[in-house]
């Protein structure tokens, strides 16, 4: 069964710095890696699907990276703001149907101004 | 931006009674998913549907039901809320397609007192 770690749970930086958020999983046969973002008491909005045959996305600032063979992704936020603070999930996709998708816990991100 | 609606967007009631909570999109999915999450935890999925009369229960035990009559609506009704039904409640969508992002509504927090 797919498991999803992230690490850390929580992180607080200055503003400005660049940072690296960690996820890794157990099951190297996914379809895809997803990252989303998610504000206190709010759904969850995706910011960038890596598919099983690339090896990163970028979306301004925004840039994560996929490597299967070693079971991890990271997110990396450039240039950081007080904006930036969210939790943010990753979720593997090991197809096989909608319970495919296994989600992490999430690690905490606080920018201080 | 993604169009998925959840009504109410918070709900307190009393154990025993039943509720239905809302989840509709816009966007023409296929799929659609419930989640429930509670605080500092992953998401785990309770119900997902693939299309009109079709409905599927997730990896998470649940005492709710679904229903699936028309493609845009995905509502999740609890028969007799207990307290141990407290937590946030996501609904979620996605084209049918692999590698679709996922999008989901502003959640529903469920208080059972």
């Amino acid at each position: 069964k797919q498991e999803v770690t992230q690490i850390p749970a929580a992180l607080s930086v200055p503003e400005g710095e660049n940072l690296v958020l960690n996820c890794s999983f157990t099951d190297s046969a996914i379809y895809n890696l997803q990252w989303f973002r998610q504000d206190p008491g709010k759904g969850l909005t995706s910011l960038l699907l890596i598919q099983s045959s690339q090896r990163e996305q970028t979306s301004g600032r925004l840039n994560a990276s996929l490597d299967k063979s070693s079971g991890r992704s990271t997110l990396y936020i450039a240039a950081s703001q007080p904006g930036d603070s969210a939790t943010y999930l990753c979720a593997a996709d090991s197809g096989g149907g909608a319970d495919g998708l296994t989600f992490g816990k999430g690690t905490h991100l606080i920018i201080q101004p | 931006e993604a169009d998925i609606y959840q009504t109410p967007r918070y709900l307190v009631i009393g154990t025993g009674k039943k509720i239905t909570l809302e989840c509709s999109q816009t966007m023409g999915h296929d799929k659609m998913y419930w989640y429930q999450q509670d605080p500092g935890m992953e998401l785990h999925l309770i119900h997902y549907s693939y299309g009109v009369n079709s409905t599927e229960k997730g990896d998470l035990s649940s005492e709710s039901t679904v229903s699936r009559i028309r493609t845009e609506h995905f509502p999740l009704t609890l028969e007799s809320a207990r307290p141990s039904h407290t937590s946030q409640y996501l609904c979620a969508s996605s084209a049918y397609a692999t590698n679709e992002k996922l999008f989901f509504g502003s959640g529903t927090q469920l208080s059972v007192l």
